[in-house]
């Protein structure tokens, strides 16, 4: 059975802080996804990682994959208001199977 | 424009009433994707089709099919919506050996 976890599930923090989110998968895959969901709507595109060793970075966000530790990170620079969603993490297996992550909601505090 | 376009956006049924959801791309994808979303939950793969090809999640309820008369379009049919159905249903396409996924805004669904 294909798992992906993420965690922390539930992440409140401070403007200005860093943190990151974790994600875990049990599949072999070269391919790792990251969306924003913000209440109510779909899903926004943020990342998409297609190697080993991928880093990537938007504004505050940056993204990371290490597939032989089956892991990648979304890690948050100096949080505003702006970035509280849900952040999902999904697998690519085999090409067509497309699995997210359990989220994590982010909260951003003033 | 969209690409991917969903309808309803929002319908409410029935409890046992059939409901048919819609999803139609303009991409020519050959994947088409359906998601049940639950509140607070991670969207749930239900199956998807490579062109006609279909594939089944095995715990996909029986009560859930669907049809792709073309690759344009694709329908999610819910026989006999049960209060547990009650979800946002996603669509979502990729072309072959494509990095990117597109999703539509998804049609929210309440049994009542």
């Amino acid at each position: 059975e294909l798992k992906v976890e993420q965690n922390p599930l539930f992440l409140s923090m401070q403007e200005g802080k860093n943190y990151t989110i974790y994600c875990n998968y049990s599949t072999t895959s070269d391919r790792l996804y990251w969306y924003r969901q913000d209440p109510g709507k779909s899903l926004e595109s943020l990342f998409v990682l297609l190697s080993n060793g991928a880093v990537k970075q938007e504004g505050r966000l940056m993204a990371s994959l290490d597939t032989k530790a089956r892991l990648s990170t979304l890690h948050i620079t100096a949080a505003v208001h702006d970035l509280s969603a849900t952040y999902f993490c999904a697998v690519d297996r085999d090409g067509n199977q497309f699995y997210f992550g359990t989220g994590t909601s982010l909260t951003v505090i003033p | 424009d969209a690409m991917v376009i969903q309808n309803p956006r929002y319908q409410v049924t029935q409890f046992g009433k059939p409901v048919t959801l819609s999803c139609s791309q303009t991409l020519n994808h050959n994947v088409m994707y359906w998601y049940q979303q639950k509140s607070s939950q991670a969207p749930k793969l239900l199956f998807h089709y490579y062109d006609k090809d279909f594939n089944n999640e095995a715990d996909t309820p029986d009560n859930f099919q669907s049809r792709r008369p073309n690759t344009s379009f694709c329908f999610l049919d819910i026989r006999s919506p049960g209060l547990g159905d009650t979800a946002m249903y996603l669509c979502a396409t990729r072309g072959v050996g494509g990095n990117t996924i597109y999703f539509g805004e998804g049609s929210w669904l309440t049994v009542v």
